[in-house]
Order: structure tokens, then C-alpha cells, then sequence
């Protein structure tokens, strides 16, 4: 069985610049969700996507967008970036109805 | 708004030298209570999902509880390879295929020493 992975594992960008970070889901897995973890602190949902559309959304400005291709790997944009964007960024697989989330190791993504 | 909070934020023990830590939640209408165990660096790895009150697991040294309001990792006997970070979450009902989102605490951060 194959783990979630996500890729870059480090990131620098600098203010206002673009990003995209990428996940590939546990295999048999149709549900991804990201989530945001600032340092110290519990991961916080971003949102998450079933069947290639967004299906659920935490409190993140629109500037955070996703994708969800067919084979279920996932994306994460965000633009403009800030300062406070500064974290690490999980990806979750999961099927739909067992709520049992796996995670993968993250992108540490600084912004300066 | 859900919400949880783990305590203590930090804990050292002695190898040898059990202890619980604690995560209280206010939720409407609780589907499931996730524990995590997150080494620096890494993703949260799943430890434990309960239910409904009175529910108990455990897994080598480790085992939760779970009450109407909070639940409890009893860690028995630990080894420095138990230090982490430990993440409680809650799961709430949102009809559909809703279920990729936990809220989690802060989180309590173990240290065993030798």
C-alpha cells in the first residue's frame, strides 16, 4: 500500500510571488484534504476535494485554491503571497465515508 | 464553533513513568475523536479513532478514552521513543461525503527522558 507524498518537501519563496504544492493520495483513496500548520500549532483545514471538485472549506481567503485531477493527486495554489503564509502544509488522504485521514510528511514553506 | 484544547502543552516524564494527557471538546454532534502522533517534521501519523462515550483502545503502551466532553491518552510505562508531539482532533456530522475535516488542538508536546 502506498503512502501519501507531497513534493517539494522545502520551499522559499518571497512576498507576493505564486506557489503550488503537490500530494499524491494513498492508493484506493478518492477524498484529499490540506491543511495548514504553523509552528506550535495544531493543523488548521484548508479544504478538501472529492470527485475532482471543492467539498468543504475552512477559514482561508480565496487566494488558496486547489485542484483534483482524475487519477487523485492533488494541487495547492497560493497566491500573493504573505508572511504569514509561512508553515508547513499537510496533505490528507481519505475515502469518503470512513473519516480516518492519512497524512503525508508536508512542504515547509517559508516566505520572506 | 468546535473547538478543542489539549492539556498540558508540554509534559516530561521519566522513562518508566506513566501519565495521561487530556483533550477537552465542544462540538455539535461528535462523529469521531482522532488521536495523532506527530514526530518533528513529519506528518501526523493516525493513532486511534473513538466513537462514543465510554469507548476505549489501546496499542502497545498507549490507550484512549473517551467521555461525553474530553478524551484521555494514558501512556504506560513510556520509552524515550514515545517523545512527540501528541494531536487530539475531533470529526463532527456533515451529511455527504464532508469528512476530510478535523479541527485539532494545539497539541502536547512529550518528552521522555532515559
Amino acid at each position: 500500500e502506498t503512502g501519501v507524498t507531497q513534493s517539494p518537501t522545502h520551499l522559499i519563496k518571497t512576498r507576493g510571488q505564486q506557489v503550488t504544492l503537490r500530494c499524491s493520495s494513498q492508493s484506493g483513496h478518492n477524498t484529499v484534504s490540506w491543511y495548514q500548520q504553523a509552528l506550535g500549532q495544531g493543523p488548521q483545514f484548508i479544504f478538501q476535494y472529492y470527485r475532482e471538485e471543492e467539498n468543504g472549506r475552512g477559514n482561508f481567503p480565496p487566494r488558496f485554491s486547489g485542484l483534483q485531477f482524475p487519477n487523485y493527486s492533488s494541487e495547492l495554489n497560493v497566491n500573493a503571497l504573505e508572511l504569514d503564509d509561512s508553515a508547513l502544509y499537510l496533505c490528507a488522504s481519505s475515502t469518503p465515508t470512513n473519516g480516518k485521514l492519512f497524512f503525508g510528511s508536508g512542504t515547509q514553506l517559508s516566505v520572506l | 464553533e468546535d473547538q478543542v484544547t489539549q492539556s498540558p502543552e508540554a509534559l516530561r516524564l521519566q522513562e518508566g513513568e506513566s501519565s495521561s494527557l487530556n483533550c477537552s471538546y465542544t462540538v455539535s454532534g461528535l462523529r469521531g475523536l482522532f488521536w495523532y502522533r506527530q514526530d518533528p517534521g513529519k506528518g501526523p501519523e493516525f493513532l486511534f479513532t473513538l466513537y462514543s462515550a465510554g469507548e476505549e483502545k489501546e496499542k502497545e503502551r498507549l490507550k484512549a478514552t473517551l467521555t461525553k466532553k474530553e478524551s484521555f491518552l494514558h501512556i504506560t510505562a513510556p520509552k524515550p521513543e514515545d517523545s512527540a508531539t501528541y494531536l487530539c482532533a475531533v470529526q463532527v456530522y456533515a451529511g455527504g461525503t464532508s469528512y476530510g475535516k478535523l479541527t485539532f488542538g494545539q497539541g502536547t508536546i512529550l518528552t521522555v527522558h532515559p
